[in-house]
Order: structure tokens, then C-alpha cells, then sequence
């Protein structure tokens, strides 16, 4: 069974900075580009960010470029999200998902892990 | 970006009603479309993939259809385990983006 499972989250003061770890077993992990997505307390779902299998190609949304980096460790089966900067408007559940196709095109999110909440605020 | 939006934002159905939730694209983004269910507290759960594809271990009452820019989703029979917000997500080009979400009510 695939599973995913995130940890990491919690309270941060805005401008500070918190890494999550998503680890995942029941498949190849290396095979699959991951993705986070968040969504906002009472809100829609946005993506974040994915990275390809192998780690070497990366992708961002434009709220989070320059502050948020993904990476992950095959060896470990594990991927993170490290963020900086972090604003109020950054609050939010973020969950990672296996994307299944292209990481620039053609793909869908599944599973999602249970999420982890992230919470910007002083 | 692509923006997606979906129609009604909300709905409120008797069991065993069909439903149909739209998405229109604010651009062609061929068959890359994809459909997910999220109940309260919970992660969202993948429905339907590339507009019509059936993921598996999903009800057959679910199923999906279009092109281009616009998109269904339709549940044949309302159930009252189908009480959720539903999502549509383009996978054309990154930005991924969502729609604002359909919430569905059971009367």
C-alpha cells in the first residue's frame, strides 16, 4: 500500500523559516516526481512545487519562488520542503502527493499524504 | 496561468440524483484535466484523471467528460458518502492550478 506520510509543521513566527519531510513507502520512490500542495484554513488547494524523480528538475509556484526549496532523498525514500521567509499568508495544511507523469505535463496527484499545518504568526 | 472555475460553488441534492459539476478552463488544455474528492479534515482523493479516466477503486457512478476547455464531472446517483467538496486541476502547464471547489450537500 502507498502511503506518504508528512511531519514538520507547526507554529512559526513570520519571517522564520521550517522544513517539512514527507516520507513515503509502497512503491519506487525514486521512479515518481513528488508534489506539495497547500491549502489555507477554509480554503481551495494550491500547488506549491514538484521535483522530478531523480531530484534533478524542479518546478515552483510563483508565491513561493525564491523563498521555498524542494528536494529529496531516494536513499531515504523521503521528500522535503524547505521554507524561508514564511508569511502569514503562507498558512496552511500542506500536503505532498505522488505525481504519476511528466513533471511538466500530463500528470495528477495520488495519493496525498494526511498533511501538516503550518502556522505563520507572531 | 490557467484559471479554472468551477460551477455551481455549492449544491444541495437528494440521494440518488444525478449531479453534474462544471470546469471551464480559461485556455485549451486538451484532456489534461483532472477531478478530486476532499471531505472535511481529509486529504483530497483522486476521482477521475485526463477528463474521463476512472482512477481505480472509485465508484462507477462517478465519471468524467471534455475537452479542450470545458469539463464535467457527474455522479449518475447520489450517495450520501459522496458529501464533499470537489475539485478540478489542469495538468497541462505548470502553474498546476485548481478550481475553487463544488461543495455537494445531501438533502
Amino acid at each position: 500500500e502507498v502511503q506518504l506520510v508528512e511531519s514538520g509543521g507547526g507554529l512559526v513566527q513570520p519571517g522564520g523559516s521550517l522544513r517539512l519531510s514527507c516520507a513515503a513507502s509502497g512503491f519506487t520512490f525514486s521512479n515518481y516526481a513528488m508534489s506539495w500542495v497547500r491549502q489555507a484554513p477554509g480554503k481551495g488547494l494550491e500547488w506549491v512545487s514538484i521535483i522530478s524523480g531523480s531530484g534533478g528538475n524542479t518546478y515552483y509556484a510563483d508565491s513561493v519562488k525564491g523563498r521555498f526549496t524542494i528536494s529529496r532523498d531516494n536513499s531515504k525514500n523521503t521528500l522535503y520542503l524547505q521554507m524561508k521567509s514564511l508569511r502569514a499568508e503562507d498558512t496552511a495544511v500542506y500536503y505532498c502527493a505522488k505525481s504519476t507523469g511528466s513533471i511538466s505535463c500530463c500528470n495528477w496527484f495520488d495519493p496525498w499524504g494526511q498533511g501538516s499545518l503550518v502556522t505563520v504568526s507572531s | 496561468d490557467i484559471q479554472m472555475t468551477q460551477s455551481p460553488s455549492s449544491l444541495s441534492a437528494s440521494v440518488g440524483d444525478r449531479v453534474t459539476i462544471t470546469c471551464r478552463a480559461s485556455q485549451s488544455i486538451s484532456n489534461y484535466l483532472n477531478w478530486y474528492q476532499q471531505k472535511p479534515g481529509k486529504a483530497p482523493k483522486l476521482l477521475i484523471y485526463a477528463a474521463s479516466s476512472l482512477q481505480s477503486g472509485v465508484p462507477s457512478r462517478f465519471s468524467g467528460s471534455g475537452s479542450g476547455t470545458d469539463f464535467t464531472l457527474t455522479i449518475s446517483s447520489l450517495q450520501p458518502e459522496d458529501s464533499a467538496t470537489y475539485y478540478c486541476q489542469q495538468s497541462y502547464t505548470t502553474p498546476w492550478t485548481f478550481g475553487q471547489g463544488t461543495k455537494v450537500e445531501i438533502k
